[in-house]
């Protein structure tokens, strides 16, 4: 079966725009989680969503934002981007069912974001 | 504080040796997952492993197994027979069974010499 789509791979953006990054989960899955990974910072949580209502929330500002449709793909946008704000976004999904066992994650490729 | 340790930011191993790479953590949840993934220079993330805090057998998944020891905290991952493709960064995580997320440790970097 195919695995989470995450488009763009590439983009490059000058401070002060948005973006919006897209994820299509794998198909019967849930839950769509959003990591932001920077060198320096590591992998952090951004948010999950699960039937289209945002489930967990990491610590990121307001400009950071989510949602996900009925379908299950989630969209995530950043407004009034800044410098430290280029990174890559991983978007992960699972059946987001209770439980340990039921939350491994499956990654996309990821969208490697560099604003300038 | 629910917080996920990874000591070692880089390892050298040669071709054919067996590797262990730490994990610790740090949490009150009587019920959590433990779970490992492998990231190449591409930037995918690869699941290769999962515990469940109330597995009494430690997991196995081919050349990758994970030493558990509840009482002490701590999740290894051992690579038995390591080959040049296992060069890349590896994660540890843990889900929160109190919080329903999962946070990665820091990585380490396993770099295999032929």
């Amino acid at each position: 079966k195919a695995g989470v789509t995450q488009t763009p791979r590439y983009l490059i953006k000058t401070r002060g725009q948005q973006v919006t990054l897209s994820c299509s989960p794998i198909s019967g899955h849930r839950s769509v989680s959003w990591y932001q990974q920077t060198p320096g910072q590591g992998l952090q949580f951004l948010f999950e969503y699960f039937s289209e209502t945002q489930r967990n929330k990491g610590n990121f500002p307001g400009r950071f934002s989510g949602r996900q449709f009925s379908n299950s793909r989630s969209e995530m946008n950043v407004s009034t981007l800044e410098l430290g704000d280029s990174a890559l976004y991983l978007c992960a999904s699972s059946t987001g069912a209770s439980g340990p066992g039921a939350n491994v994650l499956t990654f996309g490729a990821g969208s490697r974001l560099t604003v300038l | 504080a629910q917080k996920i340790t990874q000591t070692q930011p880089g390892m050298f191993v040669q071709e054919k040796e067996a590797v262990t790479l730490d994990c610790t953590y740090d949490t009150s949840d009587p019920s959590y997952g433990l779970f490992w993934y492998k990231q190449p220079s591409s930037g995918e993330m690869i699941f290769l492993i999962y515990q469940g805090s109330y597995d009494q057998q430690n997991a196995t998944e081919g050349r990758y197994s994970l030493n558990f020891q509840k009482a002490r905290k701590s999740a290894n991952l051992v690579i038995s027979a390591s080959q040049l493709g296992d060069s890349a960064m590896y994660f540890c995580a843990i889900y929160y069974s109190s919080a329903s997320k999962i946070i990665f440790g820091s990585g380490t970097r396993l770099s295999i010499r032929p």
